[in-house]
């Protein structure tokens, strides 16, 4: 079965540097989705993304982040000066179209911990 | 902003017991998702609903949409089926992103 893929798994980093997490979504999908989940908090909204632009994004989506996809595979968040807060699981997501009957398919994540 | 409300937050259950999880929401939707998280915190889509009920081997969810109130069953319960179950919803008017509730953990005793 076709699934949503993330990598790394876990990412270290210190408070400061740059960081992109990356996903390939589900490959004739077309909309993409970024989601973080603080621990023991409830999973938050982040983007959304179709045809090349942000569609759709949170107030937790500040200057400090962006999504891209670079190569029409690849899918990925960048988080330019990583904060302590920014410490959580980041799930990336993808649905085949905009109608509301599509589900969408979760990533396993990727767990972010900044020093 | 929708709020998205789930109850009981904690649940244990004795194997084979019929589990009941209720979500309610504020704001009309135009979908109800029903996900599954492990402990290792990977999430898996169980069931989209935009209206009555849906049933997938031994998980039925349910959905009334003039009450703004969904629920999931897990009929003949098993320990593998302990998780924590999340409800998100859709808001209507072209937003797109999930609102979720804080979830169920569901705890499954052989």
């Amino acid at each position: 079965e076709p699934e949503v893929t993330q990598t790394p798994s876990h990412q270290v980093t210190q408070m400061g540097q740059e960081v992109i997490l990356r996903c390939v979504p589900i490959s004739n999908h077309l909309y993409f989705y970024w989601y973080r989940q603080i621990l023991g908090q409830k999973v938050e909204f982040l983007v959304s993304f179709y045809n090349n632009e942000i569609s759709e994004k949170s107030e937790i989506f500040d200057d400090q982040f962006s999504v891209e996809r670079p190569d029409g595979s690849n899918f990925t968040l960048k988080i330019r000066s990583t904060k302590l807060e920014d410490s959580a699981m980041y799930f990336c997501a993808s649905k085949e179209d905009k109608i509301a009957k599509n589900i969408q398919y979760f990533g396993a994540g990727t767990r972010l911990s900044v020093l | 902003k929708n709020e998205v409300e789930q109850s009981p937050q904690n649940l244990t259950a004795q194997e084979g017991e019929f589990i009941t999880i209720n979500c309610s929401y504020s704001v009309g939707i135009s979908a109800l998702h029903w996900l599954q998280q492990h402990p290792g915190g990977g999430i898996v889509s169980l069931f989209m609903l935009s209206s009555g009920k849906k049933k997938h081997g031994r998980l039925i969810a349910t959905i009334n949409i003039q009450e703004k109130h969904s629920s999931l069953h897990i009929t003949a319960s098993h320990p593998r089926d302990s998780a924590v179950y999340i409800c998100a919803v859709m808001s209507r008017g072209g937003a797109d992103g999930l609102t979720f509730g804080k979830g169920t953990h569901l705890i499954i005793q052989p």
